[in-house]
């Protein structure tokens, strides 16, 4: 089972170039995330998804589109690179989100280091 | 929107020692979990807490949702415990926000 698996984990861009960051889970889960971390800081929310064809904006959207074609993918793209989203892009899933449940955990893959140049 | 606020920023301990790392937040929430991240990157789960009390070897986190702050008790500590704690909740909407960190290092 591999959990939650982020495709390319190291990239570097010129800036203008586009490219896409692929997550895929196998854990059947309906909610995916995309964050951005940056040096000495938590985590920020950049898009969502609650179910396969949805998605919606978080904290920091801009310059970011997502797409959920399929439940088990969650796709990241960057259409013109600049220096500032250079970061540690993380995905995460969760099975479902009531109130209480353990099913809320958030799961996440290994994180994408981008580099903008 | 929801603050998510957790002390100490940074931590140094010796091995063996104990802490307690909090998080504070400034609405009502229905979910919460510790996070601890690695010195790799890697965001490992420790607790899924809303409410109460729960233990883990030596990791033990308390919630008490009414008072809105989470602790996060770390015994014994190793150097394999190093890196970020993370809380993040969730105020019902469907994502987690997350607070700064705390980032720990022990010492041998």
């Amino acid at each position: 089972n591999a959990g939650v698996t982020q495709t390319p984990k190291f990239r570097v861009l010129k800036t203008g170039q586009s490219m896409t960051l692929l997550c895929a889970q196998d854990m059947n889960h309906e909610y995916m995330y995309w964050y951005r971390q940056d040096p000495g800081m938590g985590l920020r929310l950049i898009h969502y998804s609650v179910g396969e064809g949805t998605t919606a904006k978080g904290e920091v959207p801009d310059g970011y589109n997502v797409s959920r074609l399929k439940k088990q993918n969650f796709l990241l793209g960057l259409e013109s690179a600049a220096p500032s989203q250079t970061s540690v892009y993380f995905c995460a899933s969760t099975q479902s989100f009531r109130e209480g449940l353990a099913k809320n955990i958030q799961y996440f893959g290994a994180g994408t280091r981008l580099s903008v140049l | 929107g929801i603050q998510v606020e957790q002390s100490p920023p940074d931590l140094i301990l010796q091995e063996g020692a104990n802490s307690t790392l909090r998080c504070n937040f400034s609405d009502s929430v229905n979910n919460l979990q510790w996070f601890h991240q690695n010195p790799w990157g890697q965001l490992i789960n420790l607790f899924y807490i809303p409410s109460g009390t729960k233990q883990n070897g030596r990791l033990s986190a308390t919630t008490v949702a009414t008072e809105r702050y989470s602790l996060l008790y770390i015994s014994s500590s190793q150097t394999t415990d190093s890196g970020v704690y993370f809380c993040a909740v969730g105020p019902g909407t469907y994502k987690y926000i997350f607070g700064t960190g705390t980032r720990l290092k022990v010492l041998a």
